[in-house]
């Protein structure tokens, strides 16, 4: 156990509908990323924040969009869901902004039908 | 640019060696290990920076040649635990976040 929670575990929901995806970090660790892996593209950074504070960009779509809370949690937004969104997101988390190891969540497996 | 990562599958029997090794057409400024189980998270193994310092687990040894950018993962005296998906995670700028992976590696150790 990382220590970092994600819910839901599971998700399934229909083609051009919004989800939320939350992630609580360990204790302490001000940094919070996201990532998207998929049998296709294998593991994809999305975004990392730091202290509440977006510090990093990847591959992020614009129908996603994601923030950190004062209390350190951090959602991702996922709308107008497609198929190709079908994927396992991953939350880590870092004590550090960079260079330091990532603690990942267990990850929530999203199905869009 | 996603890092090349090489073999794409390995078998090994227990008590035996493998080298997974991990190649980018950019310059890289970190290269991170990380060992994924089938329905699991990713777990750190390794972060090896531009000019050689490293941080990592003590039963697990990588390098960092960072004139060809490449990394090599080695791992020694296999054991059964050792199985499961390895990532490399390349950062080919300054930020140490911006992690690009590799399409991974499959290490399978049988008894």
């Amino acid at each position: 156990d990382s220590g970092v929670t994600q819910t839901p575990k599971h998700l399934i929901t229909a083609t051009g509908q919004r989800v939320t995806l939350r992630c609580s970090p360990r204790s302490g660790d001000l940094s919070v990323y996201w990532y998207q892996q998929s049998l296709d593209q294998g593991l994809q950074f999305l975004i990392q924040y730091y202290n509440g504070e977006e510090r990093a960009k990847g591959n992020i779509l614009e129908r996603f969009s994601a923030q950190q809370f004062p209390d350190l949690h951090s959602e991702l937004n996922l709308s107008s869901l497609e198929l190709g969104d079908s994927a396992l997101y991953f939350c880590a988390s870092s004590p550090r902004r960079s260079f330091y190891e990532q603690y990942f969540g267990p990850g929530t497996r999203l199905t869009v039908t | 640019q996603q890092p090349v990562q090489s073999p794409q599958a390995v078998i090994l029997r227990e008590g035996e060696d493998a080298v997974i090794n991990c190649s980018s057409s950019k310059a890289l400024y970190s290269v991170h290990w990380y060992r994924q189980k089938h329905g699991e998270a990713p777990v750190f193994l390794m972060i090896l920076l531009k000019g050689g310092e490293q941080k990592g687990h003590e039963k697990i040894s990588a390098s960092f040649n960072e004139k060809k950018q490449q990394s090599s993962l080695y791992l020694t005296a296999s054991q059964l635990s050792y199985s499961g998906t390895y990532f490399c995670g390349t950062d080919t700028e300054t930020s140490g976040s911006r992690l690009t992976f590799g399409e991974g590696t499959q290490l399978t150790v049988n008894p």
